[in-house]
């Protein structure tokens, strides 16, 4: 069974800072998609980010990037120029692919890390 | 906006009874999923349906059930209902159900349910 594990339940940066939030995760198989989803206080869940586990190139987007180690099975978001607006829950999630087919686009999430951006 | 769309928003209901959670997918998507969102259990995949036909189990307990109509919409039931059935249900949908290039579910607003 594949396990997500978000390490810090809290974090805190400062308007136009940089943060990382960690994620790692456990699995067996091999083609996966691991994302980052955001939930503000309006609560809807929003994709920020995805990463293919073929791909060894980090995704980014616009502020938001990440760091993937598949070896080490780490998975972690760096937020560049932190914004108000970037306060939010946000989860770490992974899919399996598996490549015989059976794919379902089940999410496992983390617990979720609490950011709060400072002004 | 993500184009998915749950109601009732807010639910407040007492021990014992059912209540009906409803949710539309996106134009086009084919895949609804339920998620249970708590304190103690954090997000918790729970069903999922493929135009019309269940794809995927979860966590989900007997007393529910779900769901998903030929007009692809989608209805969580929920019976019995205990005090620890309190939290955020979300729906998602996505075009398909599992393939190269996609993945991405869609989410709408979740269903907070309260059970006094």
């Amino acid at each position: 069974a594949q396990t997500v594990t978000q390490s810090q339940p809290e974090m805190s940066v400062q308007e136009a800072e940089t943060v990382t939030l960690s994620c790692t995760y456990d699995t067996s198989e091999n083609n996966y998609y691991l994302f980052w989803y955001k939930q503000p206080p309006s609560r809807q869940m929003i994709l920020v980010i995805r990463q293919e586990a073929y791909k060894q190139q980090n995704a980014t987007e616009n502020r938001f990037s990440v760091n993937f180690q598949k070896a080490a099975k780490s998975f972690s978001l760096k937020i560049s120029d932190s914004q108000l607006g970037d306060t939010a829950m946000y989860f770490c999630a992974f899919m399996n692919f598996p490549l015989d087919g059976g794919a379902t686009n089940k999410l496992i999430f983390g617990t979720g890390t609490l950011l709060a951006v400072q002004p | 906006d993500s184009g998915v769309t749950q109601t009732p928003k807010h639910l407040i209901t007492a021990t014992g009874q059912r209540v009906t959670l409803r949710c539309s997918p996106r134009s086009g998507d084919l895949s609804v999923y339920w998620y249970q969102q708590s304190l103690d259990q954090g997000l918790q995949f729970l069903i999922q349906y493929y135009n019309g036909e269940e794809r995927a189990k979860g966590n989900i307990l007997e007393r529910f059930s779900a769901q998903q109509f030929p007009d692809l919409h989608s209805e969580l039931n929920l019976s019995s209902l205990e005090l620890g059935d309190s939290a955020l249900y979300f729906c998602a949908s996505s075009v398909d159900e599992g393939a190269p290039g996609t993945g991405e579910l869609f989410f709408g607003e979740g269903s907070r349910l309260t059970v006094l």
